[in-house]
This record gives structure tokens, sequence and C-alpha cells, in this order.
């Protein structure tokens, strides 16, 4: 069975700063891919990024940019020119990919809780 | 499009009620998904399905029933509430093995 393991359950940074949210991940399978969440006090779970395990290139949206190191099973996601909008729980997942392409579930970790202060 | 619509956003039940939790779809996606999200912890899987009329367990299914006649509709059935069932409540929806989006969730006591 897959497990996700976010190592940092809070975290603070300052407006306008970079910061880095951890993620590790156990599984045995080759095809997958992973993502953040990012869930505001309103509860919805919004979409941050998506990296698919077979791109060797680092997904990057707009502030938002991960570092997958597929051997040593990381995904670590970097904000940059952190915004108040940006405190949220963000959340790591892990989907894996079957034959033929039917997917059924994501397996989260924990969360970490990103404050971004003033 | 308005996207993962779930109704209610909040409901307390007594011990021994039943109740539906309903989502609904407009994205034409044939995956659905129900997960639960307890105090402190990531999501879990309760139920899935892969089209109209084909639904299956996931890591958390006791407690629970599903059914899915349409392609939008995905509703979730209580039976018996307890107070483990107290959680927060997601339905998702996806086209195959694209990204999954979530609905805005139901809050579910149950005392």
């Amino acid at each position: 069975a897959q497990t996700v393991t976010q190592s940092q359950p809070e975290m603070s940074v300052q407006e306008a700063e970079t910061v880095t949210l951890s993620c590790t991940y156990d599984t045995s399978e080759n095809n997958y891919y992973l993502f953040w969440y990012k869930q505001p006090p309103s509860r919805q779970m919004i979409l941050v990024i998506r990296q698919e395990a077979y791109k060797q290139q680092n997904a990057t949206e707009n502030r938002f940019s991960v570092n997958f190191q597929k051997a040593a099973k990381s995904f670590s996601l970097k904000i940059s020119d952190s915004q108040l909008g940006d405190t949220a729980m963000y959340f790591c997942a892990f989907m894996k990919l079957y034959r033929g392409g039917s997917n059924y579930k994501l397996t989260f970790g924990k969360g970490t809780l990103l404050t971004v202060n003033p | 499009n308005a996207g993962v619509t779930q109704t209610p956003k909040f409901r307390i039940l007594k011990i021994g009620q039943s109740m539906t939790l309903q989502c609904t779809q407009d994205m034409n996606h044939n995956y659905m998904y129900w997960y639960r999200q307890d105090p402190g912890m990531g999501l879990k899987l309760i139920y899935y399905s892969v089209g109209a009329g084909i639904t299956d367990k996931g890591e958390v299914p006791n407690g629970y029933n599903v059914s899915r006649s349409t392609t939008e509709d995905f509703p979730l059935r209580l039976e018996l509430a307890a107070p483990s069932q107290t959680s927060v409540y997601f339905c998702a929806s996806s086209y195959r093995t694209d990204t999954q989006y979530f609905g805005p969730g139901t809050r579910l006591t149950v005392l």
C-alpha cells in the first residue's frame, strides 16, 4: 500500500518570501501521479500542481513549483513570493496509475498548515 | 460550469438516523468519488464510481452506501448514523486518470 508523509505539521513564512513544504511517499509502483492540494479556511480542496512520475522535468504553475526526486521518493512544493491568500492547509497526494489508464483513489498525507504573515 | 456541487453544507444527525448526501457534477466526468476528512487528517476514500451503474468500495466503506444511476449524480447514503461518522465529506470527480476536482464539502455531526 502507498503511504504519503508530510513531516511538517505547521510552517510560517513572511509575505513575499519563499517557503518549501516537504512530502515523501512510499510505493513500489513506477507509474503514478503526485499532487499538491490547498485547503483554505473555506475547506474547499483546490488543486495547486500536478506531477507525472514519468516526466523528469519539475512541474511549475506561476509562483508554485515542485522538486520531484523519484529515486528518493520526495516531492516538495516551493511557494515563491508568498501572499496572504496562500495561508491554508496543504496536502500532498499520490495516485497510482493502472494498466489501461484506470485510477481509483488518491492517498493523502496529513497536511501542513502554512501561515503567511504580513 | 458549476463544477462539483454538494448539499447540504452542514447537517446534525442523531444517532441511528439516516440521511443522503447529494453530489452533482456538470463536467461530464465518468469517475466520481466520496472522501471523508477527519480532524487533523488527510482525506480517505469511502466509495468510488467509474461510470453510471458501477460502484466500488474504497478504504473506509462501512456504514455507507452509494448508487450511480446517472453520469452527473453520485449520492452517499448513511444508514444508522454513529458518532464515528462525524466528519467532513467531500465529493470529487475526474475524467479517467486526470485530476480530481472537489466539491465544497458537507460538515456532518452525529450526536
